[in-house]
Formats: C-alpha cells, sequence, structure tokens
C-alpha cells in the first residue's frame, strides 16, 4: 500500500510570507509528483509536477523534490489570501498500478492579510 | 478544450432511492476515476478505468455502488440503495495513459441523502 504524507497543518501564514508544504511518500519507485490546490467546495486543481531532483519553478511556487529522501515540498512565495485553499500531494502509481495518483490528506493553508 | 463533465452538480435524496452520478471524460483520455470526498476520510479512490475497463473496484465501498463505462466518453457511478453514510462529494478525473500524466478533475456532486 503506497503511502503519502503531508504535514497535518492547518498552516497559517500572514500575507507577503513564504508557505511550505510538505510530503512524503513510501514507494521509491515513485517517479511523477503533482501538487494539487483546492479551493473550498471546489474540485482538486494541478498547479504543479515535478518529475526529477532538484527544484521547479513556476511564477510564485517552487516545486522540490528529493527522491532518496522520497520527500516533495512546494515553496510559495510572497502568499496571497488568494493562496489560501488546501493543498493535496499525489505521487504516481507503476507497474500494475500505473496511470492511478495516490493522494495525501492536504494540507489547508490560510493566509491572512 | 472542455474539461471533464459531471452531472448532476448537486443531488438531494432520500435514504433508500437510487443515484446515479454521470460523467464525460476529457476527450482522448485513457483513464478515468471516481473518488469520494469526506472531511473524515479525505479523497477516497472508489474505482478506475482504462479503455473502458474496469482496473481496480477495491475502493468501493460495498455492493451497494456500482460504476460502468459504456463507452469512451461516458461513466456512471450508482448507488442502490442510497444511505446517509453515503453523503459526500463524488469527483470524476481522467488522464492520459503515459506515465507521468496528471488527472484532471471535473466539478464535483454534491450529494446528500437524507
Amino acid at each position: 500500500q503506497k503511502e503519502v504524507e503531508q504535514n497535518s497543518g492547518p498552516l497559517s501564514v500572514p500575507e507577503g510570507a513564504i508557505a511550505s508544504l510538505n510530503c512524503t511518500y513510501s514507494d521509491r519507485v515513485s517517479q511523477s509528483f503533482f501538487w494539487y490546490r483546492q479551493y473550498s467546495g471546489k474540485s482538486p486543481e494541478l498547479i504543479m509536477s515535478i518529475y526529477s531532483n532538484g527544484d521547479k519553478e513556476d511564477g510564485r511556487f517552487t516545486a522540490q523534490l528529493n527522491k532518496a529522501s522520497q520527500y516533495v515540498s512546494l515553496l510559495i512565495r510572497d502568499s496571497q489570501p488568494s493562496d489560501s485553499a488546501t493543498y493535496l500531494c499525489a505521487v504516481n502509481g507503476r507497474g500494475s498500478t500505473l496511470g492511478r495518483l495516490y493522494f495525501g490528506r492536504g494540507t489547508q493553508l490560510t493566509v491572512w492579510p | 478544450d472542455a474539461g471533464v463533465i459531471q452531472s448532476p452538480r448537486h443531488e438531494v435524496t432520500e435514504m433508500g432511492q437510487e443515484v446515479t452520478l454521470r460523467c464525460k471524460p476529457i476527450s482522448g483520455h485513457d483513464y478515468l476515476f471516481w473518488y469520494r470526498q469526506t472531511m473524515m476520510r479525505g479523497l477516497e479512490l472508489l474505482i478506475y478505468f482504462n479503455n473502458n475497463v474496469p482496473i481496480d473496484d477495491s475502493g468501493m465501498p460495498e455492493d451497494r455502488f456500482s460504476a460502468k463505462m459504456p463507452n469512451a466518453s461516458f461513466s456512471t457511478l450508482k448507488i442502490q440503495p442510497s444511505e446517509p453514510r453515503d453523503s459526500a462529494v463524488y469527483f470524476c478525473a481522467s488522464s492520459l495513459a503515459s506515465e507521468g500524466q496528471p488527472q484532471h478533475f471535473g466539478d464535483g456532486t454534491r450529494l446528500s441523502i437524507l
């Protein structure tokens, strides 16, 4: 059973700060990692994907992957109140579970003005 | 391009009634997933299909739940008979078959069983 763990939260940061969201996964062979954002009452929306060790930047978002430590994180710079949402980490399945994503429980982020 | 389309958006029905949720995946996608989300249990995978064939239905909670995918552009999730504990948001998602592809979610169906 693949496990994806996220820091439990909730996480609260002031506007303009850096929000750091963390995720660990149990399956060493996982190759694809995703961050989804889910606003209250809405569906999960893909915001970042990362496949290689290191950092991947997209605007104010940076995803970081360390496969040796089985760790993936999402940094949100210059956090805005509109970033307030639940962030879900997802990890791909392989072999017989190819196509499937394993989701963490999510971390609720609140950015206060 | 149209995203994943789910209907209805909201469903309120009485215990014991049959409920049918519908999903149209993104055209060309090979995988289709049904999820249930509650505060208590988070996002749970119920069943998924590859090329219209069910691959894993181990997440289907009981025999009251069934899912079909008669063609590449349509899937249903049926609950019969429904119970109050089935109240949740049900999401459908789809993805391409290549490794490393993300899933794209529909807007969900908010189901309330009275």
